[in-house]
């Protein structure tokens, strides 16, 4: 398995503020993700993050609103600019483990849970 | 469509019942299949990945029939520890890369 350390746990903001959301790894990995999981629903892939190069966003989400760095190959961060409160969800990162034996897994971090007023 | 989707929950059953999850995919080339727990109010977490010729771990059995780009769940001898949602997860790539989640479907088992 994988040890994700993700904080804040959870934040109350203001609209029109922005809040930056870490994720640690306790190892290197190559790829970690940032989902989006609104209330009473599932997960949403945000983007993929790798070390050395522009995240890769999906469709509906933008840099500007949701930029990320990832200086390292064990931590990387993900902000939500200029929130509104459309933006209050749970906000997850995830890193990708292989298995022996098995398909690669992907690991998650107890999630920021985000209220914005 | 949505590109997974499973049974609408919830499902309310007594310990000690059996009870199967459906999930069916929209994109044939999809090649990563699992099965993901969400406790209320935590992250996900993998109880078991699928594969093509069904596997087993303990009470829980799950199926894939790629024809029919179907998964399925069973969960036999149900727990009050088996109440939560259950994922279904499906990843367009071989190895590594996004994950599609369904919906999730709710399991509530009563004493």
């Amino acid at each position: 398995s994988a040890v994700i350390s993700q904080k804040p746990s959870r934040d109350i903001c203001q609209r029109g503020t922005s809040l930056t959301i870490q994720c640690q790894v306790d190892s290197q990995v190559t790829m970690m993700f940032w989902y989006r999981q609104q209330p009473g629903q599932s997960l949403t892939l945000i983007a993929t993050a790798n070390q050395g190069s522009e995240a890769t966003y999906e469709s509906g989400f933008v840099i500007d609103k949701f930029p990320i760095s990832r200086p390292n190959l064990t931590f990387s961060t993900l902000t939500v600019s200029n929130m509104s409160p459309e933006d209050s969800s749970i906000y997850l990162c995830s890193v990708e483990r292989a298995r022996s034996g098995t398909k690669n897994i992907q690991y998650f971090g107890a999630g920021t849970r985000l209220s914005v007023l | 469509r949505k590109e997974v989707e499973q049974d609408p929950g919830p499902f309310n059953v007594p310990e000690g019942a059996t009870v199967a999850f459906n999930c069916t995919y929209s994109n044939s080339a999809s090649q990563s299949f699992f099965w993901y727990r969400q406790d209320c109010r935590k992250e996900p977490k993998l109880l078991m990945s699928v594969y093509s010729s069904g596997n087993e771990d303990g009470r829980f059995t799950a199926q894939l029939n790629r024809a029919s780009q179907y998964i399925s769940l069973l969960i036999r001898d149900s727990k009050l520890s088996d109440s939560a949602t259950y994922l279904c997860v499906v990843g367009p790539y071989n190895q590594g890369g996004k994950l599609i989640f369904g919906q999730g479907t709710e399991l509530s088992v009563k004493p």
